[in-house]
């Protein structure tokens, strides 16, 4: 069965630092979208991305995170400079279509330190 | 702005007794909506999903969630659970058009004892 995959699933990082979240997608998925969960707290949209852009944002994701797809395969999540609030479980997710059931992959936990 | 309530953050229940997960939605058009479950150290899986059309909807693993409009309710029931389901359970809503992201509630965790 296809599944999104995600790496590292976990990452522990200086404060500071650049931080890079890799996701791959199902292949013949269309939509992307990162997601994120602080321990304890419901999930929370960060971006979606449609035919090479960010389609929509929320506020959470400001100037410090960027998304990319660099190679029509691999959707990255990047954190400029990681603070100690950006430790969180983040989601990457893929759907086939509009409204299409949207897969989850299995997170990557990441601590700032 | 959608919003999506789920008031019990802890629910126990004994293996074999009936479940229902509370799930109470804001949004002004028609609403998608949806179950997922994240066992520990997974991720999100999908249950169940409404769209349109009956309001009782079946799912993965013997679920099932029942779309009230007059309450604005979708909550979600096994009538019988099994130790298998205790894990940490989502609704979420999402918008009828446009490429609109789905909202989460804060879940609810399930407690399964013997």
């Amino acid at each position: 069965e296809p599944e999104v995959t995600q790496t590292p699933s976990h990452q522990v990082t200086q404060m500071g630092q650049e931080v890079i979240l890799r996701c791959v997608p199902i292949s013949n998925h269309l939509y992307f979208y990162w997601y994120r969960q602080i321990l304890g707290q419901k999930v929370e949209f960060l971006v979606s991305f449609y035919n090479n852009e960010i389609s929509e944002k929320s506020e959470i994701f400001d100037d410090q995170f960027s998304v990319e797809r660099p190679d029509g395969s691999n959707f990255t999540l990047k954190i400029r400079s990681t603070k100690l609030e950006d430790s969180a479980m983040y989601f990457c997710a893929s759907s086939a279509g509009f409204m299409a059931e949207a897969f989850f992959g299995q997170g990557t936990r990441l601590t700032v330190v | 702005a959608q919003s999506v309530t789920q008031p019990d953050i802890h629910i126990t229940v004994s293996e074999g007794a009936s479940l229902e997960l509370r799930c109470n939605y804001s949004y002004g058009a028609t609403p998608y909506l949806f179950w997922y479950v994240q066992s520990p150290g997974q991720g999100l899986q999908l249950l169940l999903k409404y769209f349109s059309g009956d309001t009782l909807v079946q799912g993965i693993k013997g679920f099932e969630a029942e779309f009230k409009r007059s309450q604005s309710s979708f909550n979600l029931r096994k009538p019988s659970v099994h130790w298998s389901d205790a894990a940490e359970y989502f609704c979420a809503v999402g918008a009828s058009s446009g490429n609109t992201p789905l909202v989460f509630g804060k879940g609810t965790r399930l407690s399964v004892i013997a």
